[in-house]
């Protein structure tokens, strides 16, 4: 079975700064890589499908990027309502594996 | 517009069985596959199977084979869980949730992502 395996585990950054979550699966699996975000007391939401195409509805500040093994979640400018948890998913094949989480807290 | 509807709050003894329920509303049921993933107090996303409502194949974590049930009912667009063998490990918030599988009144198939989940069902195994 692939691995995903999110880094860091957690990190704290101020509003404005920009964030960078990386995803390492291993092996590769075709860019069929979502990325979550589940803020405190909440049902995840998709951010991010296909590796890199934003949902409809999410702010342009997300971005996604990498292929083959790996994966990068960026967020550009970040903002109080980031605050949560974010993982990433493979979603093709069985099992749909998620990454052990990535916890956004503001300094 | 979509949503998945879940059965309310559990509360069962080690060795029991629950059963949670999924209604579905505002899209084709059968043309996207159910999945269920839970998710303990504080900790990370656990995927447990998936169902493809109209054929009703389905595919389970190799950690839940022999424990984990997935059902559907296509007259009432409800998916169903069903974990037998409770122990306190199984204690958290089980969602269904839409994707992974979806094919179109062309019969093209595609993979999208987990688009839409259903509110939750916390589980309690406790004596």
């Amino acid at each position: 079975d692939i691995q995903m395996t999110q880094s860091p585990s957690s990190l704290s950054a101020s509003v404005g700064d920009r964030v960078t979550i990386t995803c390492r699966a291993s092996q590769d699996f075709a860019n069929y890589l979502a990325w979550y975000q589940q803020r405190p007391g909440k049902v995840p939401h998709l951010l991010i499908y296909g590796a890199s195409t934003l949902q409809s509805g999410v702010p342009s500040r997300f971005s996604g990027s990498g292929s083959g093994t790996d994966f990068t979640l960026t967020i550009s400018n970040l903002q109080p309502e980031d605050v949560g948890t974010y993982y990433c998913q493979k979603y093709n094949s069985s099992p749909r594996t998620f990454g052990q989480g990535t916890k956004v807290e503001l300094k | 517009q979509v949503q998945l509807v879940q059965s309310g709050a559990e509360v069962k003894m080690p060795g029991a069985s629950v059963k949670v329920s999924c209604r579905t509303s505002g899209y084709s049921f059968i043309s996207y596959d159910i999945n269920w993933v839970r998710q303990a107090t504080g900790q990370g996303l656990e995927w447990l199977g998936w169902m493809n409502p109209n054929s009703g194949n389905k595919v389970y974590a190799q950690k839940f084979r022999g424990r984990v049930t997935l059902t559907r009912d296509t007259s009432t667009n409800t998916a169903y869980l069903e974990l037998s063998s409770l122990t306190s490990e199984d204690t958290a918030v089980y969602f269904c949730v839409r994707g992974g599988g979806h094919y179109d009144s062309n019969g093209q198939y595609s993979i999208p992502a987990f688009d839409y989940w259903g509110q939750g069902t916390p589980v309690t195994v406790a004596s």
